[in-house]
């Protein structure tokens, strides 16, 4: 059984850099898509980008001048960077997988999220 | 962007109701349309996909339907654990976008 688990500071000041990571365990992170998506009150679900186990991404281009993404295939992890956050970043951050191999698609499998308050 | 409308943003009804929940796309999205179901705390649920597919474990109370821009998910006989939010996501073109969700409380 895949699952998929964030890992994150919780806290972050105005104008640093957030940086999550995602673990995933039951299977390999090859040949699926893999992605961030964070959910705020205020905008909803947002999706934020992608990560491919070949290292190729793809961003939401309103996010996309702040947003790298990453993987590191022997650990089954992929890795977000936000650089520059303010309030309006604060959200649950989840991980999660595309169903199938090609994209874009439904997201099947979720991380549990992980709470990112930015805050001085 | 293409933008998700969601109707209605709430919707109270009763176990052993049957309810259904619309999703509007702002521009054709095909078939490409999927269904969540979130409870408090914990994450979106995939319950159907490409409009109509329902997703491995799901109960067959739940069926979606629609293609193009009008997408609908019907939940029959309302049980108990039924009781969470509901959005819809299209994934036709990047980036890929939600509603803004429907909330289904108990009456």
């Amino acid at each position: 059984q895949v699952q998929l688990h964030e890992s994150g500071p919780g806290l972050v000041k105005p104008s640093e850099t957030l940086s999550l990571t995602c673990t995933v365990s039951g299977d390999s992170i090859g040949f699926y898509y893999w992605s961030w998506i964070r959910q705020s009150p205020g905008k909803g679900l947002e999706w934020i980008g992608f990560v491919y186990f070949s290292g190729s991404t793809r961003y939401n281009p309103s996010l996309e001048s702040r947003v790298s993404m990453s993987v590191d295939t022997s650990k089954n992890q992929f890795s977000l960077k936000m650089r520059s956050v303010t309030a309006a970043d604060t959200a649950v951050y989840y991980c999660a997988r595309e169903v199938g191999i090609t994209t874009p698609d439904a997201f099947d499998i979720w991380g549990r999220g992980t709470m990112i308050t930015v805050s001085s | 962007d293409i933008q998700m409308t969601q109707s209605p943003s709430t919707l109270s009804a009763s176990v052993g109701d049957r309810v259904t929940i619309s999703c509007r796309a702002s521009q054709t999205i095909n078939y490409y349309l999927a269904w969540y179901q979130q409870k408090p705390g914990t994450a979106p649920k995939l319950l159907i996909h490409k409009a109509s597919t329902l997703q491995s474990g799901v109960p067959s109370r739940f069926s979606g339907s629609g293609s193009g821009t009008q997408f609908t998910l019907t939940i029959n006989s309302l049980q108990p654990d039924d009781f969470a939010t509901y959005y819809c996501q299209q994934y036709k073109i990047y980036p890929v976008t939600f509603g803004q969700g429907t909330k289904l409380e108990i009456k």
